[in-house]
Parts: C-alpha cells; sequence; structure tokens
C-alpha cells in the first residue's frame, strides 16, 4: 500500500509569509508526528496526534508554528511569519498505534525542505 | 533536549568491513529503535530492540543493549557501498509520547 506522502517536496519563501505543509498518513494508523531536521542534524520532535486525543505540542519551537489533524488524517503544519532559522526538512511519520505496550514502528514520508529566504 | 547521543559522528570505512555506531540515552525506555536516513530525506525504520532484551539480529545488522550503562550499539557486517547513509538511535521513553532521537553517525562505505 502507500506509504506516508508529504507535500510539497519543496517550499521557498520569503520571510513574513505563512506556509502550510501537508502530510498524509498510512491508511489506519492512528498517531500521527512532525518533526524538524536542520541542515547535519538529528531530528527534533515537535507535535504528536493520537486518535481523538488532544495533541502534544511540547515540541513546537513557538507560537507561529501549529497544526492540526482533520478527520484522523491528513495533517497540516502552518508556520506563520517564517523567519530563515525555519529552514529545514520537515517530516512527519505515522504509526499504527502508540500504545505503550506496544511496540511502534513509525513510517516516515519524504520529508518537505523548508527554504526561508 | 536530545536523549540519545551517537557516536562517532562519522564514519568511514572500506567495503566489506564491519561498522559500529554507539548510542547512549539519558532516562528508562520501552524500547530503542535504529532508523537509516538516505540524502537528508524521510528514515526508514532498521531494528527494534526492547528493554528486557540484550542483543538482537536483522539480516547484517546486529544490535545490542545495556540498559545498566544506559547504551546501544548499531553493528553492520560485510558493509556495502549502499549502506552508506546517516544512522540514528531513537528512544522510546517510558514516561514520554513519543520518539526521542540522537543526532546521528554518518556512515560512508568506499567500493
Amino acid at each position: 500500500g502507500a506509504g506516508v506522502s508529504q507535500s510539497p517536496s519543496n517550499k521557498v519563501t520569503e520571510k513574513g509569509k505563512d506556509v502550510e505543509l501537508r502530510c498524509d498518513p498510512i491508511s489506519g494508523h492512528t498517531a500521527l508526528y512532525w518533526y524538524r531536521q536542520s541542515l547535519g542534524q538529528g531530528l527534533e520532535f515537535l507535535i504528536y496526534f493520537q486518535g481523538n486525543s488532544a495533541p502534544d505540542k511540547s515540541g513546537l519551537p513557538s507560537d507561529r508554528f501549529s497544526a492540526e489533524r482533520t478527520g484522523g488524517s491528513v495533517s497540516t503544519l502552518t508556520i506563520q511569519r517564517t523567519q530563515q532559522e525555519d529552514s529545514a526538512v520537515y517530516l512527519c511519520a505515522s504509526s499504527l498505534s502508540s500504545a505503550r505496550e506496544w511496540e511502534d514502528t513509525q513510517y516516515f514520508g519524504p520529508g518537505t525542505r523548508l527554504t526561508v529566504l | 533536549s536530545q536523549q540519545g547521543e551517537e557516536d562517532p559522528q562519522a564514519l568511514s570505512i572500506q567495503e566489506g568491513e564491519n561498522a559500529t555506531m554507539n548510542c547512549s540515552y539519558k532516562t528508562s525506555i520501552n524500547n530503542l529503535q535504529w532508523y537509516r536516513q538516505n540524502s537528508g530525506r524521510g528514515l526508514v525504520h532498521l531494528i527494534l530492540i526492547r528493554s528486557n532484551e540484550r542483543e538482537k539480529h536483522s539480516g547484517r545488522l546486529r544490535v545490542t543493549l545495556d540498559t545498566s550503562k544506559k547504551s546501544s550499539s548499531l553493528l553492520i557486517t560485510a558493509s556495502r557501498a549502499a549502506d552508506t547513509a546517516s544512522y540514528f538511535c531513537a528512544t522510546d521513553e517510558k514516561y514520554g509520547n513519543k520518539l526521542v532521537f540522537g543526532a546521528g553517525t554518518i556512515l560512508r562505505v568506499k567500493s
């Protein structure tokens, strides 16, 4: 079946503009994650959705960042008033379940490379 | 803050040699996972080891876990040029909701 897809694959924007990044998780996966990866760095957790529960937003770096997940499937990450330090690859992942006693593998999308000029 | 810290940061070996990467972490975990990333894009899950396991094998991969030292190692045997990638460990924290990734090891296998 199809894996996690993300769009756009690349986005170049001007400082101060808003951007929206989209993630389509694997069908049936209840958990969805957003990460940010700056050049040559590891992954930085941003936000996590699990079913209908309130999202874990503990990783969002500022109030310019927000995300929503409509109908328990597609998710959109929005960055308002972009800054140059927002330039990074934004990765989305989904998993079947994040119940603590389960072994949970995350399946990653190809990412969106955001460049803020 | 980062949980897993890999070392070395970069590793360059000849095809056919073994590659060993290490990961250390700080808090109690449910499991530890290793991922591979090619060309700075999506990550691919390689192997998961539970906190009550000490060693696990998958093809040419061997993972060990020492919870007393809060460390893990990933061994790739008989490396190939196609193994060239970045490798990340990620810990599934016992009291958290998310995987916490380290900064990764860049492996280059020369043919």
